[in-house]
């Protein structure tokens, strides 16, 4: 099945520590995204990558770090200097836009990290 | 920040139509207009897009005034699995989607 996997569905980690999540897809996707959502709260943009080995800052990249050696995988690392770093993380993927109007996101389930 | 406007929260009956309004007093002329939803502890979904006609799938119809400044989505027979928080973006090409706070629909039996 093509879709996008992210995981695990939950992250425990000691404050401190730096943990990277995972996201792949295979739907063959030029850009991924993450975003970190937090309670009662909309999605702001973390980093995105239009193409391999390119990535840019999104609202809130602080703390955070990425990678895009692959086109179906864009891990987000969470580094000890994101001073709030518990949230619900998200990661997405659209195909390459034509003019206008592709810019359907897919999003994968989330992966809930907890940092006490 | 975001550049639509939309209820925090509404009700509506199961079988009803559910219409959600959504400001976006200063869209441009490229910009498109999204719609997805989001059903508790889940991704977002896709529902649907626009530009200036009025749009329907399979999930929902999309309403846009002549102006552009409002659209309104419409779910035709809501059901107890539409509820959901529904978010409202614009997008043009070469910018990013900007989530708001999103309407928290609860569809009531």
């Amino acid at each position: 099945d093509g879709g996008i996997t992210q995981s695990p569905k939950y992250l425990f980690r000691k404050e401190g520590q730096n943990v990277t999540l995972s996201c792949e897809q295979n739907l063959n996707h030029d850009a991924m995204y993450w975003y970190r959502q937090d309670p009662g709260q909309g999605l702001r943009l973390i980093y995105y990558s239009q193409i391999v080995n390119d990535f840019q800052k999104g609202d809130i990249a602080e703390g955070y770090s990425v990678s895009r050696e692959k086109k179906e995988s864009f891990p987000l690392t969470v580094t000890s200097a994101q001073k709030n770093p518990t949230a619900f993380y998200l990661c997405a993927s659209r195909p390459h836009g034509k003019q206008g109007s592709s810019y359907e996101q897919y999003f994968g389930p989330g992966t809930r990290l907890t940092v006490t | 920040d975001a550049k639509t406007t939309q209820p925090p929260s509404m009700d509506c009956a199961e079988g009803r139509a559910a219409n959600l309004p959504c400001n976006h007093s200063t869209i441009s002329g490229n910009e498109y207009v999204y719609w997805y939803r989001q059903i508790h502890s889940q991704g977002p979904q896709y529902i649907i897009h626009g530009l200036k006609n009025n749009e329907t799938n399979e999930m929902a119809s999309l309403i846009i005034t002549e102006d552009r400044k409002s659209s309104t989505l419409i779910l035709p027979h809501a059901t107890l699995r539409d509820t959901a928080v529904y978010y409202c973006l614009l997008y043009n090409q070469g910018g990013k989607l900007i989530f708001g706070q999103g309407t928290e629909l609860s569809v009531k039996p």
